[in-house]
């Protein structure tokens, strides 16, 4: 069975940093992209990165240049570093394993999500 | 504000009937396969359907998906108090650099 656990979600200031860990069980993670999705209060769905089987990344917009998403394949655990937070990224962020095909992905299994609450 | 468009919200009585559409265009619905999740506050999101109509394993058959040109379309029949939830389309849009987009979101409500 497939088993993703986050953590790492916290309180920081703006301007901080912070690493999401995100820890796979039951299939390996150098063998299939990974995600993070987000979810800001009150708000819908938000994808954030994506860490593809080659190791490349992907990542929006609203993120590019400040996070940074890697894999241990070792600990079959993916990251999101997280730097210069700004108050808009306040939110619980998911990891998820990804199924793709024909150019399109589906998020098959996420994990229960951490929060991070970005506040002076 | 998404490239899907979603109704806010949504709500039917226990044991009917309810849709829930996705409208976008061909960069997105119209040339690629969308998927659904459901999301209960505080709970991880879960996949209802992939490749516009596949259900996984797991997944009851009162849940289905349908797509039709650059729309599509989430029924879900026989309500129950547990479907109570939010629901999310999903799918690649080619003209952005973004690996999935995902809809606002519904908010089903059973009355």
């Amino acid at each position: 069975e497939v088993h993703l656990v986050e953590i790492g979600g916290g309180l920081i200031q703006p301007g901080g940093s912070l690493r999401l860990s995100c820890a796979g069980s039951g299939f390996s993670v150098s063998n299939t992209y990974m995600s993070w999705v987000r979810q800001a209060p009150g708000k819908g769905l938000e994808w954030v990165s994506v860490i593809y089987s080659d190791g490349s990344p992907l990542y929006a917009d609203s993120v590019k240049g400040r996070f940074t998403i890697s894999r241990d394949t070792s600990k079959n655990t993916i990251y999101l570093q997280m730097n210069s937070l700004r108050a808009e990224d306040t939110a619980v962020y998911y990891c998820a394993r990804d199924t793709c095909h024909d150019g399109t992905c589906y998020q098959d299994s996420w994990g229960q999500g951490t929060l991070v609450t970005v506040s002076s | 504000q998404s490239v899907l468009t979603q109704p806010p919200s949504v709500s039917a009585a226990l044991g009917q009937k309810v849709t829930i559409s996705c409208s976008g265009s061909r960069s997105n619905i119209g040339n690629n396969f969308v998927s659904w999740y459901q999301h209960l506050p505080g709970t991880a999101p879960k996949l209802l359907i992939y490749d516009n109509n596949k259900r996984p394993s797991g997944i009851p058959d009162r849940f289905s998906g349908s797509k039709s040109g650059t729309s599509a379309t989430l029924g879900i029949t026989r309500l129950q108090t547990g479907d109570e939830a939010d629901y999310y389309c999903a799918t690649w849009d080619s003209s952005l650099s973004a690996h999935v987009v995902f809809g606002g979101g519904t908010k089903l409500t059973v009355l």
